[in-house]
């Protein structure tokens, strides 16, 4: 039973255009989203993230949308680096609490030139 | 700061063998995380402990155990290896302030192979 899913495992933009990653969750406890982003060999490094009492955070070219009502979750990134390519993992969390994290699969995103 | 640190980085078991997995962290956090991630998946948590002397059991425990008698160290402990835990092994942590913890920082993973 997964809790958080990106149903897209890769996602292929050009250089400058808008990257958008998408994630679904399915427990409606969950109060906090954080995306983390994976290079290979490296552990995940921790990118933006959103209470659920907001609907967006915005942080340079990266910008996070929360959507309650339809459990769905949504990273901008303009403009698109080669730079950002990347696995990017969307995870939640019940604050509070243990703030255990629990992952979507992760989303590969090329940005070519 | 080195941050989270792990050590091996890769290692290759036989069935039936054993080892110890070595996390340490220098950012005085209070809370510490074992993951796992298998090829194409996301992380699924093994174990979590909110303070040393408290540990407990995350999404996928068997065949793992942890002891954190220090802030610093959160050693996991494999016994018995079998293939199934065949996978690369994240420590994270993260403090607590307020109520609430900060973001999980994580360490660079161990690739382990059982053979």
């Amino acid at each position: 039973d997964q809790q958080v899913k990106q149903n897209s495992p890769s996602l292929s933009v050009q250089e400058g255009r808008i990257s958008i990653l998408n994630c679904d969750y399915t427990n409606s406890m969950f109060d906090y989203f954080l995306w983390y982003k994976k290079y290979p060999a490296e552990g995940p490094t921790f990118l933006i993230s959103i209470s659920s009492i907001k609907d967006k955070n915005e942080d340079g070219r990266f910008t996070v949308f929360l959507n309650k009502s339809a459990k769905h979750l949504s990273l901008h990134i303009v403009p698109s680096q080669p730079g950002d390519s990347a696995v990017y993992f969307c995870a939640a969390s019940i604050r509070g609490g243990s703030e255990k994290l629990v992952f979507g699969k992760g989303t590969k995103l090329t940005v070519n030139p | 700061n080195a941050g989270v640190t792990q050590t091996p980085k890769f290692r290759i078991l036989k069935i039936g063998q054993s080892m110890t997995l070595q996390c340490a962290q220098d950012m005085n956090h209070n809370y510490m995380y074992w993951y796992r991630q298998d090829p194409g998946m996301g992380l699924k948590l093994i174990y979590y402990s909110v303070g040393a002397g408290i540990t407990d059991k995350g999404e996928v425990p068997n065949g793992y155990n942890v002891s954190r008698s220090t802030t610093e160290d959160f050693p996991l402990r494999l016994e018995l290896a079998a293939p199934s835990q065949t996978s690369v092994y994240f420590c994270a942590s993260s403090y607590l302030a307020s109520g609430f913890t900060d973001t999980q920082y994580f360490g660079p993973g161990t690739r382990l192979t059982v053979l």
